[in-house]
């Protein structure tokens, strides 16, 4: 059975400093791999999608990148801001059309 | 497209009560996805189905809970009768088989009192 853990499970930084999030699964024969950001209280909203031929993926200030040999993917996010404030979650799918399994997520809070 | 569509967005019912949910998934999408959302637990997949057909209900945790998927369009989760322990929010999800990622809706927020 599939096992996603995040580690940390929250984070705590100044404004200005590069992060980085962790995210590692126990079955490497993934299909995809997609990072979310959950604000309190909201729904998820799809940051970033590997998939398993991919190594990395960029978006603005975000890069993700996946290493599937080791079972691992890194959300990198450059230059936080309190708006990065948020809940971020890693969830992989072993198929196509098949169930995501998600990671416990990484709390994070980027103080002005 | 106005995304994956859930209904409604809070709900507070008495214990014992049937409680619907819906979800109305993007167009197009083939795969439609019910998940739950606790503290104690993160997110859990309750159901799927491909192609209108359920695919894995073992997330379903009793028979309280049954799911169905008439047209490609609208899906809806049900519980009946509803526990207090049933209070958590649901989250459904689409996608076309995987390719482009899931979407996901904003979620109903079920408390049974």
């Amino acid at each position: 059975k599939q096992e996603v853990t995040q580690i940390p499970a929250a984070l705590s930084v100044p404004e200005g400093e590069n992060l980085v999030l962790n995210c590692s699964f126990t079955d490497s024969a993934i299909y995809n791999l997609q990072w979310f950001r959950q604000d309190p209280g909201k729904g998820l909203t799809s940051l970033l999608l590997i998939q398993s031929s991919q190594r990395e993926q960029t978006s603005g200030r975000l890069n993700a990148s996946l290493d599937k040999s080791s079972g691992r993917s890194t959300l990198y996010i450059a230059a936080s801001q309190p708006g990065d404030s948020a809940t971020y979650l890693c969830a992989v799918e072993e198929g196509a059309g098949n169930m995501l399994t998600f990671g416990g997520g990484t709390r994070l809070m980027v103080k002005p | 497209d106005a995304g994956v569509i859930q209904s409604p967005r809070h709900e507070v019912t008495e214990m014992g009560q049937e409680v619907t949910l819906r979800c109305k998934p993007i167009s197009g999408h083939n795969s439609l996805f019910w998940y739950r959302q606790t503290m104690m637990r993160g997110l859990e997949l309750l159901i799927y189905f491909n192609n209108n057909v359920p695919i894995d209900d073992s997330g379903m945790p009793e028979d309280r809970f049954s799911a169905k998927m008439p047209n490609a369009s609208f899906s809806t989760l049900k519980i009946q009768p509803s526990e207090p322990r049933d209070s958590a929010v649901y989250f459904c999800a689409s996608s076309w088989r995987g390719q482009g990622g899931y979407t996901f809706g904003s979620g109903t927020r079920l408390t049974v009192v």
